[in-house]
């Protein structure tokens, strides 16, 4: 079964400066990978998705993702922060267009003003 | 882009009695349907997935009497909580697929508090 990890339980940063966010996933022969963020007591914003071609993703509000095949990772970064990115996010995984997302732990991003 | 509405957004129930969350796709048919649970500060749980007109199929450890899930049409899904108890108390989440080009979206979650 498919499975993803978030490395960084917490990340507090600055405003105005870059982070990443880290994912990786367990290998399989194919993969869709996503970004999802969620703001206190709501449902999950789909940031970004990377289903096939450019390894290199573009989302919602300034975030971009990379997937790495050899490195079994989809890393999410934006070069520089607001306030208003302060949320939880998590990154998921399926194999197939059928099969349900499976989510890891969740980061939790914190903007410090 | 495609919505989900989960209806009602927060419930206070009394420990014993059922509570009924409904999830909408509201401009696309989905033939599949996900519930999630999410407890405080914590990812996002597979309970089960449900198909337009056959049986929900269950993850391991949830139990398919205490959470019955109904799929009626295209563009319906409920969870319903049998005699929920404090230990039921989570936010609920379902998510929908669009039928075709499998564009997965999701509902803004419903909290359940059973006091």
């Amino acid at each position: 079964a498919q499975s993803v990890t978030q490395l960084d339980s917490q990340v507090p940063v600055f405003e105005e400066a870059p982070v990443e966010l880290r994912c990786n996933y367990s290998s399989s022969v194919s993969v869709y990978l996503f970004w999802y963020v969620q703001y206190p007591n709501q449902g999950l914003q789909l940031l970004l998705k990377y289903l096939s071609g450019s390894t290199l993703v573009k989302g919602i509000n300034g975030f971009e993702a990379e997937f790495n095949k050899s490195q079994t990772s989809f890393h999410l970064r934006k070069p520089s922060v607001h306030i208003s990115d302060t949320a939880e996010y998590f990154c998921a995984v399926t194999n197939s267009g059928n099969t349900p997302l499976v989510f890891g732990k969740g980061t939790r991003l914190s903007v410090i003003a | 882009g495609a919505v989900v509405s989960q209806h009602p957004s927060r419930v206070i129930c009394k420990s014993g009695t059922s509570v009924k969350i409904e999830c909408r796709s509201l401009d696309f048919q989905a033939t599949t349907m996900f519930w999630y649970r999410q407890f405080p500060k914590q990812s996002l749980m597979l309970m089960a997935t449900s198909n337009e007109g056959s049986k929900a199929t269950y993850e391991q450890g949830v139990e398919k009497d205490k959470f019955l899930i109904n799929h009626a049409s295209l563009t319906l899904s409920t969870l319903t909580v049998t005699s929920a108890h404090p230990e039921d108390s989570s936010f609920y989440i379902c998510s929908a697929r669009e039928q075709g080009n499998g564009e997965l979206f999701f509902g803004e979650g419903s909290r359940l508090t059973v006091l």
